[in-house]
């Protein structure tokens, strides 16, 4: 089990459909995260919040909007998905940004999303 | 890029064999990491070594560091089915992971 929790963990969605992704951490940490992975590549990071505040946005399309409600949740809200968007949506958890010391990172096991 | 760049890109062993997968990077590091995945799971964190160390041990695991060449290895000792995975190394940005291009082990029972 991961301390992580991401729901749901498969998402079919129409191009039109507005959808949301939940991510949960009761570890107290500081940091969240989103990545996107493709099948047999590795994860590519999308948003990071710290403190609550998003601190890096890695240049997404506005059809995906992150949002950090409080410390221990973390939703990416969806809508006008393209086909290409289909992937594996990873969100993370650190004490702290991971910066010059190298914070793990704890992940949940991701939300499979098929878009049709 | 900062991104790692692993070697092999897949390996394929029998039970009890020793796996080494290698990472090789471009810039300046203060740490890396490696991290495994199961199929359809997310990425746990396995080890991490410092700029200033040149080898660590963690279980079966032993991961070294070669700055001067920009490499890192991990060494998976006694294989178990159990590890079957991909092993990604990730270096550290500004506050944040890049993540290699990763290796996926077979071990065959």
């Amino acid at each position: 089990d991961t301390e992580v929790t991401q729901t749901p963990k498969h998402l079919v969605m129409g191009m039109t459909n507005k959808k949301s992704l939940k991510c949960e951490q009761h570890m107290g940490h500081r940091a969240m995260y989103w990545y996107k992975q493709k099948a047999k590549k590795p994860p590519e990071l999308m948003f990071v919040y710290s403190y609550e505040k998003l601190s890096i946005n890695e240049s997404v399309p506005s059809r995906f909007s992150p949002e950090c409600p409080n410390s221990s949740l973390l939703n990416l809200h969806l809508h006008a998905l393209q086909p290409e968007d289909s992937a594996l949506y990873l969100c993370a958890s650190s004490q702290a940004t991971v910066g010059r010391t190298g914070q793990p990172q704890h992940f949940g096991d991701g939300t499979r999303l098929s878009i049709l | 890029s900062q991104q790692g760049e692993e070697d092999p890109q897949a390996l394929s062993i029998q039970e009890g064999e020793n796996a080494t997968m290698n990472c090789s990077y471009k810039t300046s590091i203060n740490n890396l990491q490696w991290y495994r995945q199961n199929s359809g799971r997310g990425l746990v964190h396995l080890i991490l070594i410092r700029s200033n160390e040149r080898e660590k041990h963690s279980g079966r695991l032993r991961v070294t560091l070669d700055t001067s060449k920009k490499s890192s290895s991990l060494l998976i000792t006694a294989s178990r089915a159990a590890d079957t995975a991909s092993y990604f190394c990730a270096t550290i940005g500004y506050s944040t992971l890049t993540f290699g291009k990763g290796t996926m082990l077979l071990v065959s029972p």
